[in-house]
């Protein structure tokens, strides 16, 4: 259980062109899912917070307008990098929150659960 | 807001080797604590996670991590590594009531393990 998939996992897009990233939670229901980014040989850095039904909250030094989140839905959440420039070219991965229930231990809530990845080239 | 340090940045260890990673976080109240891995040219994978009861926590592969609340650490370990445990490490701290909007989990810099074999 607690599978995230991202979609596509590599794309090669020409500069100024805009490119949209989805992360579905497969099997469960995530009223917030999070944008990560890692440049080569570099740690995670989250880009923003994606919370079902509401506006993204973005990191600082994070552009909203140029990376724009969209949270449709309880397994979806959509990334699209607008007017892409070579240096928006990275990998970028998404992590999904399981939704609270009474059901759930308060760990599972706090756990995330990753995507593969989605890797960004931008000529 | 909490951070994360990961004081090696590359280890080089030979098989069967013992191996011991270390990370330190900042955060002043409750923590969740998560050691990820992440095999070259792979995804993220939860090695193990620490949120409440006992402070020695064992993941998958061998590999075990202990709490020591007062040191603010959570250092990975492992006592005979192989050479599939190359791999880079990422040690990750949420703490609980951090939050606001924005409370994604904290990612150290990670920690580049080649074993040699």
């Amino acid at each position: 259980g607690a599978v995230v998939s991202q979609h596509p996992s590599w794309v090669i897009c020409k500069s100024g062109t805009s490119v949209k990233i989805e992360c579905r939670s497969l099997d469960f229901q995530a009223t917030t899912m999070f944008w990560y980014r890692q440049f080569p040989k570099q740690s995670l850095m989250l880009m923003a917070t994606s919370n079902e039904g509401s506006k993204a909250t973005y990191e600082q030094g994070v552009e909203k307008d140029k990376f724009l989140i969209n949270h449709a839905s309880l397994t979806l959440s959509t990334l699209t990098v607008t007017s892409a420039h070579p240096e928006d070219s990275s990998f970028y991965i998404c992590s999904a929150r399981a939704r609270p229930s009474s059901q759930l231990a308060q760990y599972i809530y706090n756990e995330q659960f990753f995507g593969p990845g989605t890797r960004l080239t931008v000529l | 807001a909490q951070s994360v340090s990961q004081h090696n940045h590359h280890v080089i260890l030979s098989e069967a080797a013992s191996l011991e990673l270390g990370c330190n976080y900042s955060y002043g109240g409750t923590v969740n604590l998560f050691w990820y891995v992440q095999y070259p040219g792979q995804h993220l994978q939860l090695l193990l996670k620490y949120f409440s009861g006992d402070p020695l926590v064992k993941g998958i592969k061998g590999f075990e991590a202990e709490f020591i609340k007062s040191k603010f650490s959570f250092n990975l370990r492992k006592p005979s590594v192989q050479w599939s445990d190359t791999a880079e490490y990422f040690c990750a701290v949420y703490g609980l009531g951090s939050g606001g909007g924005a409370d994604g989990l904290t990612f150290g810099k990670g920690t580049h393990l080649i074993i040699q074999p």
